[in-house]
Order: structure tokens, then C-alpha cells, then sequence
């Protein structure tokens, strides 16, 4: 059974544009979450969805946002880009979102 | 808000020796508690989990306890080998579920 994929792994933007990266889980997960890694912080939960609908989401600007379509794979959208926003996004797939996870290899981000 | 903490953030043993690192989740009716270990460029995975209905749980060389009273939880790690080194983070699921809170993280170094 393949892994948690996501794309790109790499990314390098400037301050004020906007990024999307993508998340495939693993084959009949339907929850998918998504969390911002950084040196000092750990992992920042940023929101969980299921079957297409946010069911809860993390403490972080309105400029974050995501979706999941019908195949479970979720896109997350960061817009007006700061340098703060430079971290590891790790998406994690689970059944049900109430028990393991599973991560992907993560996109990093860097915003100059 | 829901919180973990997470303590020591760097530990460092002699092969051979115990571990232990421990978390305090501030949420009482969290119900479940993950550890995933982050080897360094790799992603997060699952070592072993406990539900509030359990108080301790072994794997092998891994064991996790937890004290709902307290609200506390903690990694034991037996007869450390130098791959034992890694991140390990503790995590809780709080009641409104969907959401997984995670520790900072704590930097294991096991000397051979």
C-alpha cells in the first residue's frame, strides 16, 4: 500500500505571493491533517479534514486555508506569504482522524 | 486552549541505559496518546499509542504510562541503542477530537 504523498517537497517564494501545496493519503484513509513543523515550535496543528468538511483547525491567520476533494486528497493554500511562513508542512493521513496517523515527507518552505 | 508540555527537550544516555521522557496534557478528557519518533530528515512515525481506559502499555523495549489523575503520560525506553536517537514527540487527542496536540519534542541522544 503506497504512503502519504505530497508535492512539492521543495519550495522557495517571496514575501506577498501565495503557495498551494498537495496532499495524497494513503488509499481509504479519509482523514487528512495538516501541521507546521519548525526548529522551535514543533508541530503546530493547522486543520483535519473528512470527507471533504474541516472539522476542526488550529490556531493560525485566516490566510491559511485548505480544501479535500472527493478522493480525500487535500490541498492547503497559504496566501500574502511572510517570512515567518518558512517551516515543514506535514500532512498525516488516518482512518477516522481519531487514531494513528501516518506523515507524509513533508514540503518545505522557504519564503524570501 | 489545549496544551502539552513536554519535558526534558534534550536528553542524552549511554547505550544501555533508560529512558524517559514525560508529557502533562491539559485537556481531561483527552483519550488518546500517541509517540512518534522523527529520525532526523525523516518524517514522524507512530512507536506506540495508549487510550485513557489503560494505564500502561509495553512494546518490546518501549513502554508508555499514563496517570489520568495527574494528567500526566511518559515514554520509557529500555536498554537504549544508538538508533533510539531521534526526536520523540508525545501528542493528545482532546474531547472535541479531530485535533491532535503535540509536545515540542524531545532530542534523544543515545552514546555508544
Amino acid at each position: 500500500k503506497a504512503g502519504v504523498t505530497q508535492t512539492p517537497r521543495y519550495l522557495i517564494k517571496t514575501r506577498g505571493q501565495q503557495v498551494t501545496l498537495s496532499c495524497s493519503p494513503i488509499s481509504g484513509h479519509r482523514s487528512v491533517s495538516w501541521y507546521q513543523q519548525t526548529p522551535g515550535q514543533g508541530l503546530q496543528f493547522l486543520f483535519e479534514y473528512f470527507s471533504e468538511t474541516q472539522r476542526n483547525k488550529g490556531n493560525f491567520p485566516g490566510r491559511f486555508s485548505g480544501r479535500q476533494f472527493s478522493n480525500s486528497r487535500s490541498e492547503m493554500n497559504v496566501s500574502t506569504l511572510e517570512l515567518g511562513d518558512s517551516a515543514l508542512y506535514l500532512c498525516a493521513s488516518s482512518l477516522d482522524g481519531l487514531a494513528e496517523q501516518f506523515f507524509g515527507p513533508g514540503t518545505r518552505l522557504t519564503v524570501l | 486552549g489545549e496544551n502539552v508540555e513536554q519535558h526534558p527537550s534534550t536528553l542524552s544516555v549511554q547505550e544501555g541505559d533508560s529512558a524517559v521522557i514525560k508529557c502533562t496534557y491539559s485537556d481531561s478528557a483527552s483519550n488518546y496518546f500517541p509517540w512518534y519518533k522523527q529520525e532526523l530528515g525523516k518524517r514522524p512515525q507512530l512507536i506506540i499509542d495508549i487510550r485513557s481506559n489503560v494505564g500502561e502499555k509495553k512494546d518490546q523495549r518501549i513502554a508508555v504510562t499514563l496517570n489520568k489523575t495527574a494528567k500526566h503520560f511518559s515514554l520509557h525506553i529500555t536498554e537504549t541503542q544508538p538508533e533510539d536517537s531521534a526526536v520523540y514527540f508525545c501528542a493528545a487527542l482532546p474531547s472535541g477530537g479531530f485535533k491532535t496536540i503535540f509536545g515540542a519534542g524531545t532530542r534523544l541522544f543515545v552514546k555508544a
